[in-house]
């Protein structure tokens, strides 16, 4: 099972940028995905995710109404393309795979496979 | 949003302790909470999922317990290549937060 990113770059302030994430190993369209960023020198940030089918995204509040997430299941890929790109916005990209699995107290929902990480830069 | 916080934010200890590290909840998220280890540059790595199961592959001195606002993550002999830093995630509403990391780093 694998995930690798790509798309990262120097982008200037106000800029787009679209990220893609490619799996294989799995059944790529029976999972959620995940896009997780990490700024330089600190933590974990999730930012955003989308089902199995692409019917339902959700996203941190910092990035709603300049990034959106997609994905193509006929090419196991998926995507962040990001728009209005800020200088808080440089850090390194993650996708990662959402694995299901119903426990007794519900369904639980965990990140288990992910990618090495593509680096964004928003610098002018 | 759910606000997660771990304790400590780095610790120092030597090969064969044992280390504790705690999160905790701003509401309850019952034990929906996972475990990641991140060594430098790296990829996160999963360890615990549904704050107690160990994620397969991950060695068993890694254990999680706790529920509702309270958890632990606790290495009962540390190795070498524990040296790292450790971020709980919840996943019981909203976004997905994580808590601001622990580093674990050699006495």
């Amino acid at each position: 099972m694998q995930l690798v990113e790509s798309g990262g770059g120097l982008v200037q302030p106000g800029g787009s940028l679209r990220l893609s994430c490619e799996g294989s190993g799995f059944t790529f369209r029976t999972y959620w995905m995940n896009w997780v960023r990490q700024a330089p020198g600190q933590g974990l940030e999730w930012v955003a995710n989308i089902k199995e089918d692409g019917s339902e995204t959700h996203y941190v509040d910092s990035v709603k109404g300049r990034f959106t997430v997609s994905r193509d299941n006929t090419k196991n890929s998926l995507s962040l393309q990001m728009n209005s790109l800020r200088a808080e916005d440089t850090a390194v990209y993650f996708c990662a795979r959402d694995y299901a699995r119903t426990l007794g107290n519900g369904r639980h929902y965990y990140m288990d496979v992910w990618g090495k990480g593509t680096t964004v830069t928003v610098s002018s | 949003d759910i606000e997660m916080t771990q304790s400590p934010s780095s610790l120092s200890a030597s090969v064969g302790d044992r280390v504790t590290i705690t999160c905790r909840a701003s509401e309850s998220i019952d034990n929906y909470l996972s475990w990641f280890q991140q060594r430098a540059g790296k990829a996160p790595k999963l360890l615990i999922f549904a704050a107690s199961r160990l994620q397969s592959g991950v060695p068993s001195r890694f254990s999680g317990s706790g529920s509702g606002t309270d958890f632990t993550l606790t290495i009962s002999s540390l190795q070498p290549e524990d040296f790292a830093t450790y971020y709980c995630q919840q996943i019981y509403s909203g976004p997905r937060t994580f808590g601001q990391g622990t580093k674990v780093e050699i006495k």
